[in-house]
């Protein structure tokens, strides 16, 4: 069974410093795994994905994403947050097959201070 | 750049009406799916669709919901006696097969 965890429901950073946002994941095979990012009463966004290859994914907006085999993670990073990055993350894992569903995890709300 | 587009944006309704919540997909994607979510919290998938047929529900998606693509562009979900619980915002995404899904900015429903 393919599934991913979010273990924090809110992460607060200051403008300016790291922003890191937690996934593992729990998949049979080789994990197919995304993020998306959802702004008040919007809808959802994708950022980025890991489908093989470099562990460091980059995708929108500055933000990268690590996939750690040995930790069976794939966190999201951003150097330097923005208080415009406040929003809900969700990481999603999806099987490989075409028109396979995502699943997503609970997601985690970011809140960026100025 | 194109984009999923969804009507209504919000929809109020009395338990026990029908709904039908509208969605134009990406023009060259085949595949199409509907997630809810309730207030701000898990996106939740409840079905997707492929060559005229359902690929694949969720326990969530039961006899009150149904999808339907009447034509070529539109992609429909119906719910057919509404409750209250049935309250939540919902996406329709799309996808070539592969790769991302494409949401929509989604449809509000508010059953009183």
């Amino acid at each position: 069974a393919q599934s991913v965890a979010q273990p924090e429901d809110q992460v607060n950073v200051a403008e300016g410093n790291p922003l890191t946002v937690k996934c593992t994941y729990s998949v049979s095979g080789n994990p197919y795994l995304f993020w998306y990012v959802q702004y008040p009463n919007r809808g959802l966004q994708f950022l980025l994905k890991y489908i093989t290859g470099d562990n460091l994914v980059k995708g929108s907006y500055g933000f990268e994403a690590e996939f750690n085999k040995s930790q069976t993670s794939f966190h999201l990073k951003k150097p330097s947050a923005l208080v415009s990055d406040s929003a809900l993350y969700f990481c999603a894992d999806r099987g490989r097959a075409a028109g396979n569903k995502l699943t997503f995890g609970g997601g985690t709300r970011v809140l960026v201070k100025p | 750049e194109p984009e999923v587009t969804q009507t209504p944006s919000h929809q109020v309704t009395q338990m026990g009406q029908e709904v039908i919540l509208r969605c134009v997909p990406i023009s060259n994607h085949l595949y199409f799916y509907w997630y809810r979510q309730i207030l701000g919290q898990k996106v939740e998938f409840l079905v997707s669709f492929y060559n005229n047929e359902i690929s694949e529900k969720s326990e969530i998606f039961d006899d009150q919901f149904s999808v339907e693509r009447p034509d070529g562009s539109n992609f429909t979900l119906k719910i057919r006696s509404t409750k209250l619980e049935d309250s939540a915002m919902y996406f329709c995404a799309s996808n070539v097969g592969t790769g991302e899904l494409f949401f929509g900015e989604g449809s509000r429903l508010t059953v009183l």
